[in-house]
């Protein structure tokens, strides 16, 4: 049983529309991660949450995606309007621990986006 | 910046034989390593972690890795596969100081156990 939280497992959306992911971690952790991996390449960082805020994010988490986490629970990838290529397997994860450093990323089960 | 090189895509073996999967690194500052392994349809899981200490570290399922600094390799290994080992390992890097915001993986392994 991951100790993250994905929704929905699969969502597929056409090209233009807004999609938002979902992340549930079961204890409350303050840090999180949005990983993305293209279907047979390497699994790739995102963007990095601290405290409600993003502390750091790639090249690719450019101004069509955005992060929040709304309720203190829920952790969100907002992707306002969808690309061919943001078709990937989008991974949330915390870090476990009782700290960042030296305790490994856990990872959901994952959210498979097909846009069409 | 660090990168990570997994040197074979697919490595197919026989149940009960021994595995290598290969991993090296590159770093200009001290990292932290790791491998997570992906099961059909499954998230990514973590096998090990080197930290500090010994190099030779044990994870679950019976892998262990050893980390090589002067090679900078991080090569996980298990003397006796079984059919459930079929799956993607990913090695993973993140740098040792200033806290970590992001792990920097490699292009993945797929391991096929066949009997």
């Amino acid at each position: 049983e991951p100790e993250v939280t994905q929704t929905p497992s699969h969502q597929v959306t056409q090209m233009g529309q807004e999609v938002i992911l979902r992340c549930v971690p079961i204890s409350n952790h303050l840090y999180f991660y949005w990983y993305r991996q293209i279907l047979g390449q390497k699994v790739e960082f995102l963007v990095s949450f601290y405290n409600n805020e993003i502390s750091e994010k790639s090249e690719i988490f450019d101004d069509q995606f955005s992060v929040e986490r709304p309720d203190g629970s829920n952790f969100t990838l907002k992707i306002r309007s969808t690309k061919l290529e943001d078709s990937a397997m989008y991974f949330c994860a915390r870090a476990g621990g009782s700290g960042v450093r030296n305790s490994p990323l856990h990872f959901g089960n994952g959210t498979r986006l097909t846009v069409t | 910046a660090q990168s990570v090189t997994q040197l074979d895509s697919q490595v197919p073996v026989f149940e009960e034989a021994p595995v290598e999967l290969r991993c090296n690194y590159s770093s200009s500052v001290s990292v932290y390593l790791f491998w997570y392994v992906q099961y059909p349809n499954q998230g990514l899981q973590l096998l090990l972690k080197y930290l500090s200490g010994s190099t030779l570290v044990k994870g679950i399922n019976g892998f262990e890795a050893e980390f090589n600094k002067s090679q900078t390799s991080f090569h996980l290994r298990k003397p006796s596969v079984h059919i459930s080992d079929t799956a993607e390992y990913f090695c993973a890097v993140t740098p040792g100081t200033g806290g970590y915001n992001k792990l920097i993986f490699g292009a993945g392994t797929r391991l096929a156990v066949h009997p």
